[in-house]
């Protein structure tokens, strides 16, 4: 079946380092992608989605491209804050609305 | 916009009562809401998807009977853990999607309860 595979963290940057948290999917289908975020006590926000491939996901300075090639959904950012700290989570949406989670990678930016 | 709402955040019960869990959409209807369980530092699976009016469709080996899902309202789905013990303790997680194209859309998470059986 569908699955998301994401890197293992915990993954420990200082302010202003460059993010990647890499995600890696299989599917049957052509799924939509995103990305979810989920600060401490709080529950799943979507960060970013991408439809189609070679679409790019943007918000808050974070971007991923859904690369049909390499089955990727690589999530960046240029610049991370202490206010970045979370955890991620990669998915995918397969034809019948069902999200398919990744593990989660927590980010913890030090200042 | 595209809020949803749990209640309550936490409820600690004891071993053979049952807890009743409420998600809502708050500004919108959502005629499919879906429910997740969490377990400590882990992901999110999914326990059964609701539509409105019609029977929830459960995810191999979650219990119907243990988790009873009902969705009577474009803004309403109740899941109430019956007869719960304590491997029942987790994080679980509501959703729902807007009427659209399905597969494309965005679930909207509520913020999570806490379930805590002793």
């Amino acid at each position: 079946g569908d699955s998301v595979t994401q890197m293992e963290g915990p993954v420990t940057l200082s302010e202003e380092a460059f993010l990647t948290i890499n995600c890696t999917y299989t599917a049957t289908g052509y799924p939509s992608l995103f990305w979810y975020v989920q600060y401490p006590g709080e529950g799943l926000q979507l960060l970013l989605k991408a439809t189609k491939a070679d679409d790019k996901g943007s918000n808050k300075g974070f971007e991923a491209t859904y690369r049909k090639e390499t089955t990727s959904f690589h999530l960046e950012k240029g610049s991370v804050q202490v206010s970045d700290s979370a955890v991620y989570f990669c998915a995918l949406s397969d034809n019948t609305g069902k999200l398919i989670f990744g593990q989660g990678t927590t980010l913890q930016v030090k200042p | 916009g595209a809020v949803v709402s749990q209640h309550p955040s936490r409820v600690i019960c004891k071993s053979g009562t049952s807890v009743k869990i409420e998600c809502r959409s708050l500004d919108f209807q959502a005629t499919t809401m879906f429910w997740y369980r969490q377990f400590p530092k882990q992901s999110l699976m999914l326990m059964a998807t609701s539509n409105e009016g019609s029977k929830a469709t459960y995810e191999q080996g979650v219990e119907k009977d243990k988790f009873l899902i009902n969705h009577a309202s474009l803004t309403l789905s109740t899941l109430t853990v019956t007869s719960a013990h304590p491997e029942d303790s987790s994080f679980y997680i509501c959703s729902a999607s807007t009427p659209r194209v399905v597969s494309t859309d965005t679930q909207y998470f509520g913020p999570g309860t806490r379930l805590t059986v002793l």
